[in-house]
């Protein structure tokens, strides 16, 4: 079935500096999605991925597919501390679905 | 608009008993899904639903098990509560997941003593 991994388990960072999270999947996949859940909360939608070698910016959130469509990444520029949380990929094989396991960011102010 | 509502917010169960939780989606959407969340295994499918009928099914025990009634609300138990079993348990709705992404509840968080 379908394996996914995201790196790194966790980040530490000096605010301001960047953040990035990877998710590959084994498979190729139709889509891709993101989410953030802070700590004692509960994830929330950022982002959905389709194309090959898409890429979406959201303020300082950059959102990248593979042109394989076999990995994604996301990347935060400038990290501040509201950045804290989990990150999830949610990976798509047409209906098969799966999270990663989330990477895990905490920013030193 | 009403976002996702689980109940109850926490819950705390005996080992061997069984309990139920409760979750009412986003108007309209009648997608829901479940998941449990653990801090050593993250976040964990266990089903899916759509217009009442299991669409998809993690690889969960059969002491977990679920239902989706016609307003789109939906149930989850679990028979014969194991110490393991306790986590914050999540439950998301979606018009089109594969189009607009799950909306997530605020979970239920079950100890099992």
């Amino acid at each position: 079935g379908q394996q996914v991994m995201q790196i790194p388990q966790y980040q530490h960072v000096q605010e301001g500096e960047d953040f990035t999270t990877y998710c590959n999947s084994s498979t190729t996949l139709s889509n891709i999605q993101w989410y953030k859940q802070r700590p004692g909360g509960h994830p929330v939608f950022l982002i959905q991925l389709v194309k090959s070698g898409e890429v979406k910016k959201q303020k300082r959130l950059t959102f990248q597919f593979g042109e394989a469509k076999k990995n994604s990444s996301l990347h935060i520029t400038a990290t501040q501390t509201t950045d804290v949380g989990t990150y999830f990929c949610a990976a798509y094989n047409n209906n098969d679905m799966r999270f990663g396991a989330g990477t895990r960011l905490t920013v030193k102010p | 608009k009403a976002g996702v509502t689980q109940t109850p917010r926490y819950l705390i169960k005996t080992r061997g008993q069984q309990v139920t939780l409760s979750c009412s989606p986003i108007s309209g959407h009648r997608s829901v899904s479940w998941y449990q969340q653990t801090p050593g295994q993250g976040l964990q499918f266990l089903f899916e639903y759509f217009s009442e009928t299991q669409r998809n099914k993690g690889n969960f025990p059969g002491r977990f098990s679920g239902r989706q009634f016609s307003n789109s609300r939906s149930e989850m138990n679990v028979s014969t509560l194991e110490l393991g079993d306790s986590a914050l348990y999540l439950c998301a709705s979606s018009l089109v997941s594969r189009v607009y992404g799950y909306t997530f509840g605020s979970g239920t968080r079950l100890t099992v003593v």
